[in-house]
């Protein structure tokens, strides 16, 4: 298994433009969540999934929409990107039976 | 979500030193979770607890989860390269929730 995999790796975006950021698991998880990483602080959650087509704000969701139309997908979207999107970006997955959070290895995103 | 907080924030020690770090909340939980995130990577579970008094292990690695519910302390014995990375306690507030993140505690492993 891959587990939970991430892309791109780095990207930097200009004030204004929008991207996506991608997420898979190949581990039949029903739970789906993106966390942001700011420097030196912990992972804050954006957005979260529980299943196909059902997700759900975190904490600090506002400039960012999600979308899950498969188990395995999570994608992120940022649709006007402004330098405090600057981040790495996180997302995770689990069984609906365990806290056991499984992460991906990070989007570095800087936007100028 | 409740805040964590987490201490020391960075640990400067020798290796085969022991290290201790512990996590406290003003709020009560069910659930306490360390993970480890080594750099340029995502974060990893090392060590849950689900009872109050609980002492779990893992290696090298022992976490407990404070009677009063409002706290945790994580420690490492005889300390080695790997070691370094930032530690975080986390809880689950229970359903599909995700996890709050305390600021972690950078450990830096001085040769």
């Amino acid at each position: 298994n891959a587990g939970v995999t991430q892309t791109p790796k780095f990207r930097i975006l200009k004030i204004g433009q929008s991207m996506t950021l991608q997420c898979a698991q190949d581990m039949n998880h029903n739970y789906m969540y993106w966390y942001r990483q700011d420097p030196g602080m912990g992972l804050k959650l954006i957005y979260y999934s529980v299943g196909a087509g059902i997700t759900d704000k975190g904490e600090v969701p506002n400039g960012y929409n999600v979308s899950r139309s498969t188990t395995e997908d999570f994608p992120l979207r940022l649709e006007l990107a402004a330098p405090s999107q600057t981040s790495v970006y996180f997302c995770a997955s689990r069984w609906a039976s365990t806290d056991t959070q499984y992460f991906g290895p990070g989007t570095r995103l800087t936007v100028l | 979500g409740q805040q964590l907080n987490q201490s020391p924030q960075s640990m400067f020690i020798q290796e085969g030193e022991d290290v201790s770090m512990n996590c406290t909340s003003s709020s009560i939980f069910n659930t306490w979770l360390w993970y480890k995130q080594d750099p340029g990577e995502g974060p990893v579970l090392l060590i849950a607890l689900y009872k109050a008094g609980e002492l779990t292990s893992n290696g090298r690695l022992t976490a407990q989860f404070g009677i009063t519910r409002k706290d945790s302390f994580l420690n490492i014995s005889a300390s080695i390269p790997s070691d370094v990375g930032i530690y975080f306690c986390s809880y689950s507030g229970g359903g599909a929730d995700g996890l709050t993140f305390g600021k972690g505690t950078h450990l830096i492993i001085q040769p």
